[in-house]
């Protein structure tokens, strides 16, 4: 198993602004995914983050709307680019394999 | 077609009841999947694999129908503390690299159990 935690939990930002969310694991991954949930939607994988490269995004998501960055084996961050009320979602990062998924807490991101 | 669908609910099922959610999945490449619990605000957590002759953990019992491409949980003797959204997830088959496949999620079944 393996514990993630998230910064910051919850955020009410202006639309215009970006927001970073920082992504911890308790030990060493090799990718590290990054997932939206929009109210009453599923979960849809934003973008998979690899430590030394740069990171593979899904169809609909884009380097400069969601720069990622992975420094190294424990550590990744998102971050929503100039945000608009749209982007209004919880955002989670995750780590695992073809068996399971653990999931991080969270960020409940609300523009306006 | 959605690539994974579910009937979302809610289903609000009294104390003791048996109740059958079902998921239909659209890409035939899929190789893995399994059953996630989301309760409210929180992260999904897995609940079980589901594997081609069917598997049973405790009151859940999960089955897959590779032909008709459906998965199904069935959950006996519900508890308050089952009330959650059940997720079913479909490994969609799509290469994320570095060994791993990407992960497809239906939107969610609600189950409220009352007492």
């Amino acid at each position: 198993s393996a514990v993630i935690s998230q910064k910051p939990s919850r955020d009410i930002c202006q639309r215009g602004t970006s927001l970073t969310i920082q992504c911890q694991v308790d030990s060493q991954v090799t990718m590290m995914f990054w997932y939206r949930q929009q109210p009453g939607q599923s979960l849809t994988l934003i973008a998979t983050a690899n430590q030394g490269s740069e990171a593979t995004y899904e169809s609909g998501f884009v380097i400069d709307k969601f720069p990622i960055s992975r420094p190294n084996l424990t550590f990744s961050t998102l971050t929503v680019s100039n945000m608009s009320p749209e982007d209004s979602s919880i955002y989670l990062c995750s780590v695992g394999d073809d068996n399971e998924q653990f999931f991080g807490p969270g960020t409940r991101l609300t523009v306006l | 077609r959605k690539e994974v669908e579910q009937d979302p609910g809610p289903f609000n099922v009294p104390e003791g009841a048996t109740v059958a959610f079902n998921c239909t999945y659209s890409n035939s490449a899929s190789q893995s999947f399994f059953w996630y619990r989301q309760d409210c605000r929180k992260e999904p957590k897995l609940l079980m694999s589901v594997y081609s002759s069917g598997n049973e953990d405790g009151r859940f019992t999960a089955q897959l129908n590779r032909a008709s491409q459906y998965i199904s949980l069935l959950i006996r003797d519900s508890k308050l503390s089952d009330s959650a959204t059940y997720l079913c997830v479909v490994n969609g088959g799509a290469y994320s690299g570095a060994g791993s496949y990407q992960l497809t999620f239906g939107k969610g079944t609600k189950l409220s159990v009352i007492p």
